[in-house]
């Protein structure tokens, strides 16, 4: 089982500031994944990564960014926020071994831009 | 595009009796299925998986996978209360990428 950390777990901030949602992972996966998720609405891949130095865009444009440095961390950050990137965001992590890629997810990062 | 489908109810059942879910998946080359649970403003969390076809238990849980159907399914047997919460499938298929695959989630309710 997978021992995901994020930071912060609720945040209120203003529009137009810059802001990094940080998540580790302790358990060495190589692919790590951002979800986007709306209350009571269907999951969004926005970046996944295979492993350092690897990031992709998933399914739902983001303005967001990525970084994938360390195996461990896998920060997402906006720019300028807006209103309309009020959402959860969910970290997660997987390991293609024997589980088939089973998805781990951290407890999730509530952004409130106003 | 790879779908994955769910009806998203409610689905709603009382205390005691089998919660049936199912989820219909577009791709015949998926190979791994997830089922996850998540409570309102938590994060997923996994049940089970399974690969091959057939029926997987784990305790109350038992995940039926037919993979000439396309489908798989999730019972929860003596459904109580705290099962409450949206039930998430994921697929995983081929190509080598191995992204999960999520459907939108079932609502259950399991009422007294």
């Amino acid at each position: 089982e997978a021992d995901i950390y994020q930071t912060p777990r609720y945040l209120v901030i203003g529009t137009g500031k810059k802001i990094t949602l940080e998540c580790s992972q302790t358990m060495g996966h190589d692919k790590m994944y951002w979800y986007q998720q709306d209350p009571g609405m269907e999951l969004h891949l926005i970046h996944y990564s295979y492993g350092v130095n690897s990031t992709e865009k998933g399914d739902l444009s983001s303005e967001s960014t990525v970084s994938r440095i360390r195996t461990e961390h896998f920060p997402l950050t906006l720019e300028s926020a807006r209103p309309s990137h009020t959402s959860q965001y969910l970290c997660a992590s997987s390991d293609p071994g024997g589980s088939g890629n089973t998805i781990y997810f951290g407890e999730g990062s509530w952004l409130t831009v106003v | 595009q790879k779908e994955v489908e769910q009806n998203s109810g409610p689905l709603s059942v009382p205390e005691g009796a089998i919660a049936s879910l199912n989820c219909t998946y577009s791709d015949r080359g998926s190979q791994s299925f997830f089922w996850y649970r998540q409570y309102s403003g938590k994060s997923p969390e996994l049940i089970m998986f399974i690969y091959s076809n057939g029926d997987k238990e784990d305790g109350r849980f038992t995940a039926q996978l037919n993979k000439a159907s396309q489908y798989v399914s999730l019972l929860i047997r003596d459904s109580q209360p705290s099962d409450s919460a949206t039930y998430l499938c994921a697929v995983t298929s081929s190509g080598g990428s191995y992204i999960p695959t999520f459907g939108r989630g079932t609502s259950l309710i399991v009422h007294p």
